[in-house]
């Protein structure tokens, strides 16, 4: 049972260079989120979607983008890669929205330099 | 925005003491849940409050949902290694609609053996 799996688990880049980082689940949930968690800030919600080829903006989505072709997947992008958004990066899902048990993924430990 | 404040951001004890991390949202949330990520690791759901008022109990771990439902508190008593970690409160506010959580900041509880 895979579960909720990232990738890469950690990734070094440079300032501007576009990355892509990578969240996959096994169990056909609706509702899969990004979140990035800094500190004294928590885990802030980046984007989510409800289903496949639905997304919505969560509360930081400036220089992400994400997409969702299929149920199991959701990849977030960003664009252009800032120093700001060094940060650890967590993907999760869950089958019944706000209303129900999260599960995270592993994370990703992003550094833009 | 809507907001989740949780107080305190650190707090350490002895093995054996009680700890309480505490959760207020400027908001009425539909749902409270409350998640444990260890040093390292991801969060993980401990569990979910609804009705106003509730209290749920899980061994040495008390959870409660304020009558307005816009505080919730975790009580862990009699606190051993293992709890060390991170404890956050996450919110469904009432009045977005919308199926995502507002995290509180977190509680990092490190604990004296």
């Amino acid at each position: 049972d895979a579960g909720i799996t990232q990738s890469p688990r950690y990734k070094i880049t440079e300032t501007g260079r576009q990355v892509t980082l990578m969240c996959h689940q096994t169990w056909s949930h609706s509702y899969m989120f990004w979140y990035r968690q800094d500190l004294g800030h928590g885990l802030r919600l980046i984007y989510y979607s409800a289903a496949a080829d639905i997304t919505d903006k969560g509360e930081v989505p400036d220089g992400y983008v994400v997409s969702r072709s299929k149920t199991e997947n959701f990849p977030l992008t960003l664009e252009s890669a800032t120093r700001s958004q060094t940060s650890v990066y967590f993907c999760a899902s869950t089958r019944t929205g706000a209303l129900g048990t999260q599960y995270f993924g592993p994370g990703t430990r992003l550094t833009v330099l | 925005g809507q907001q989740v404040m949780q107080i305190p951001q650190y707090q350490h004890v002895q093995e054996g003491e009680d700890f309480t991390t505490y959760c207020n949202s400027s908001t009425t949330l539909s749902n409270i849940q409350w998640y444990k990520q260890r040093p390292g690791g991801h969060p993980v759901f401990l569990i979910q409050l609804v009705k106003s008022g509730e209290v749920k109990k899980q061994k040495r771990l008390t959870f409660q949902f304020g009558e307005a439902k816009k505080n919730s508190s975790l009580h862990i008593t009699a606190t051993q290694t293992t709890d060390v970690g991170t404890y956050f409160c996450a919110g469904q506010p009432i009045i977005q609609g919308a199926q995502k959580l507002v995290f509180g900041q977190g509680t990092r509880l490190t604990i004296n053996p």
